[in-house]
């Protein structure tokens, strides 16, 4: 069965400073990796997928397959960046696809 | 507000009790996911629904838990006979189908249950 693990509950950074939010995963096959973000009082939201390799809000993450990881990093922190962050792996073939395997999430708070 | 809606956002039910959570998503979307979420952890998937079939069911899921979406639109929750390991927050999630648009989900506010 698949895992997502996300070793950091919480994280701490100054405005400007990089950041990175660490994600690993267990699953034999070729999963999809996503970050979900959850801000303040809003709803859980994309925020990106590894296929699509974009920035989103200046952030990027990149699939290592044989570290089995799908880290999230930003070089400049900014405030508004403080959220709850989601690594999620999803199936890539069969009728599964779409369906979601949530880490615990990482609490990311920018200081001032 | 066009997005996934949730009714109630909060329950508290005695243990025993049955209860029911509405989720309506966005009316383009074919697809319809339920998620629960305890505290310090992440959404953990229940089910999920392409129109009105339920395509797959966690192995979680006990059998005192059932959804449906009878019309492909609007999908109900069902908890017969609720313990207190129930109580947690309920998600509900849409998407359009297919695989390169079923990944992004949008989600609603979730339903919050508390089992006393």
């Amino acid at each position: 069965a698949q895992r997502v693990t996300q070793p950091e509950k919480l994280l701490s950074v100054f405005k400007g400073a990089p950041v990175e939010l660490k994600c690993n995963y267990s699953y034999s096959g070729s999963p999809e990796l996503f970050w979900y973000v959850q801000y303040s009082r809003q709803r859980l939201q994309l925020l990106l997928r590894h296929i699509s390799r974009e920035s989103i809000k200046g952030f990027t993450a990149d699939l290592n397959k044989g570290e089995t990881s799908f880290h999230l990093k930003k070089p400049f922190a900014q405030e508004e960046d403080s959220a709850m962050y989601y690594c999620a792996l999803s199936l890539s073939g069969g009728t599964s696809y779409g369906k979601l395997t949530f880490g615990q999430g990482t609490i990311l708070t920018v200081h001032p | 507000d066009t997005g996934v809606s949730q009714n109630p956002r909060h329950k508290i039910t005695k243990r025993g009790q049955n209860v029911t959570f509405r989720c309506d998503p966005i009316s383009e979307h074919n697809r319809l996911y339920w998620y629960r979420q305890t505290l310090g952890q992440g959404p953990e998937f229940l089910t999920y629904f392409q129109n009105e079939a339920q395509l797959e069911k966690s192995r979680l899921l006990s059998d005192r838990f059932s959804a449906e979406r009878p019309k492909g639109s609007f999908s109900t929750l069902e908890i017969q006979r609720t313990e207190q390991g129930d109580s947690a927050m309920y998600l509900c999630a849409s998407s359009l189908g297919g695989w390169a648009r079923a990944y992004e989900q949008y989600f609603g506010p979730g339903t919050r249950l508390t089992v006393t």
